[in-house]
């Protein structure tokens, strides 16, 4: 299963975009990347999820290399609600989502 | 809300006693998946159900098991607990046996105390 690495924390002022970035490297052709992010203790939340074109949906948009080897996730204009944990994760045949540290974004007013 | 059900939201018990977590998928969905939250070990894939039948098997200890009903539900089964499984469990489903375009969608979890 390819591995993501993302930034642990980031800020971000209200009203401004927040781009949280993710290097996945090892992404193989058939691998899609994907977003969650979890608020507090409560489930994680689907975002967003691309392949190799750019992806845009009423949450994010999601920017892909060309390479594939690095994503970012753009929340145009972040809300004090958009504080959360960001998980970028590679999703592989087998299927299961691999979480790692994620990024814990701080929306600040 | 993502159409995901768990039951219950909390449960506090003793060591050494049994658990069952309930989970019921989103409607259609045919894919439940379970996961673990502890604090030192993150969030992490337990195991998968298609359809009534194991799929997939991640870090389950021997003493958890899991099943699902030709209802779809599913029960996470949790025995001779310790301290350490203490933590949130959370279910997802999908439409799917799942892949490399299968969304997950998870449900609020389960918070579970092992005192």
């Amino acid at each position: 299963d390819a591995k993501t690495t993302q930034p642990p924390s980031m800020d971000c002022a209200e009203g401004r975009a927040a781009n949280l970035p993710c290097n996945h490297s090892t992404i193989s052709g058939n691998e899609y990347v994907y977003w969650y992010r979890q608020i507090h203790s409560q489930g994680p939340q689907y975002i967003i999820h691309g392949l190799k074109n750019n992806e845009t949906n009423e949450m994010a948009s999601l920017i892909i290399t060309e390479d594939r080897k690095s994503s970012t996730l753009i929340l145009p204009h972040a809300t004090l609600r958009d504080t959360a944990v960001y998980y970028c994760i590679v999703l592989s045949n087998t299927g299961k989502l691999i979480f790692g540290q994620g990024t814990t974004l701080q929306v600040k007013p | 809300d993502s159409g995901v059900t768990q039951t219950p939201k909390h449960l506090i018990t003793a060591t050494g006693q049994r658990v069952t977590l309930r989970c019921s998928p989103r409607s259609g969905d045919l894919s439940v998946y379970w996961y673990q939250q502890s604090l030192d070990q993150g969030l992490q894939f337990l195991i998968q159900y298609y359809n009534g039948e194991e799929r997939a098997k991640g870090n389950i200890l021997e003493r958890f098991s899991a099943q699902q009903f030709p209802d779809l539900h599913s029960e996470l089964n949790l025995s001779s607990l310790e301290l350490g499984d203490s933590a949130l469990y959370f279910c997802a489903s999908s439409v799917t046996s799942g892949g490399t375009l299968e969304t997950q969608y998870f449900g609020p979890g389960t918070r579970l105390l092992v005192l």
